[in-house]
């Protein structure tokens, strides 16, 4: 994938985890939002942030973003059961109009 | 409801053709950029195509260039994807996805339908 996510992470109830994505500048740069999913099994993918950091309605204020140069992150707090799924980054890449790009994806696991 | 709905998928041969659909429902589909992204079972998402509000403007991922066309027609509230040459590794389900307004990002999902391209 364009976009660079570990594979998988992993937390206990209560506790806070971050997933990375990173990429080139071209596609993670200024003028360029992350956006995040979560896909819970055997659903269609959920918008959890766009623009970096912002929370659709609906969305707890557990979940945060955040981006710097060439990266961004995804921070989950008070970790929950229901929190397990897969969580994925996306952006766009400037060198190709119109193109989005996907991470590969991070598997979360609640211990 | 805000609801994006997809259907067409099957069985086709490789070298084959396909034409998706999606209907939306619950907003007004001719302000939104729509996009087509697509799944194999226990992998990533992949984005495959894009087009704005009016079609005139369409994007594709490389592995599909030259195969499959997306359009759209608003009078019926519904997004197409015209797959050709169909190949074993375009096996997947696709999903419908709706852009947010003045954003990147993908905020309506449909639930997908699934292409197998199998001899």
């Amino acid at each position: 994938s364009v976009l660079t996510q570990p594979p998988s992470v992993s937390g206990a109830p209560g506790q806070r985890v971050t997933i990375s994505c990173t990429g080139s500048s071209y596609i993670i740069g200024p003028a360029n939002d992350v956006h995040w999913y979560q896909q819970l099994p055997g659903a269609a993918p959920k918008l959890l942030i766009f623009g970096n950091n912002s929370r659709p309605s609906g969305v707890p204020d557990r979940f945060s973003g955040s981006k710097s140069v060439a990266s961004a992150s995804l921070a989950i707090t008070g970790l929950q059961a229901e929190d397990e799924a897969d969580y994925y980054c996306q952006s766009y890449d400037s060198t190709l109009s119109g193109s989005k790009v996907f991470g590969g994806g991070t598997k979360l696991t609640v211990l | 409801e805000v609801q994006l709905v997809e259907s067409g998928g099957g069985v086709v041969r490789p070298g084959g053709s396909l034409r998706l659909s999606c209907t939306a429902s619950g907003f007004t589909f001719d302000d939104y950029v729509m996009n087509w992204v697509r799944q194999v079972p226990g992998k990533g998402l992949e984005w495959v195509s894009g087009i704005s509000w009016n079609g005139e403007s369409t994007a594709y991922v490389d592995s599909v260039k030259g195969r499959f066309t997306i359009s759209r027609d608003n009078a019926r509230n519904s997004l197409y994807l015209q797959m050709n040459s169909l190949r074993a590794e375009d096996t997947a389900l696709y999903h419908c996805a709706r852009d947010g307004l003045g954003s990147t990002s993908m905020d309506v999902w449909g639930k997908g339908t699934t292409v197998t391209v199998s001899s």
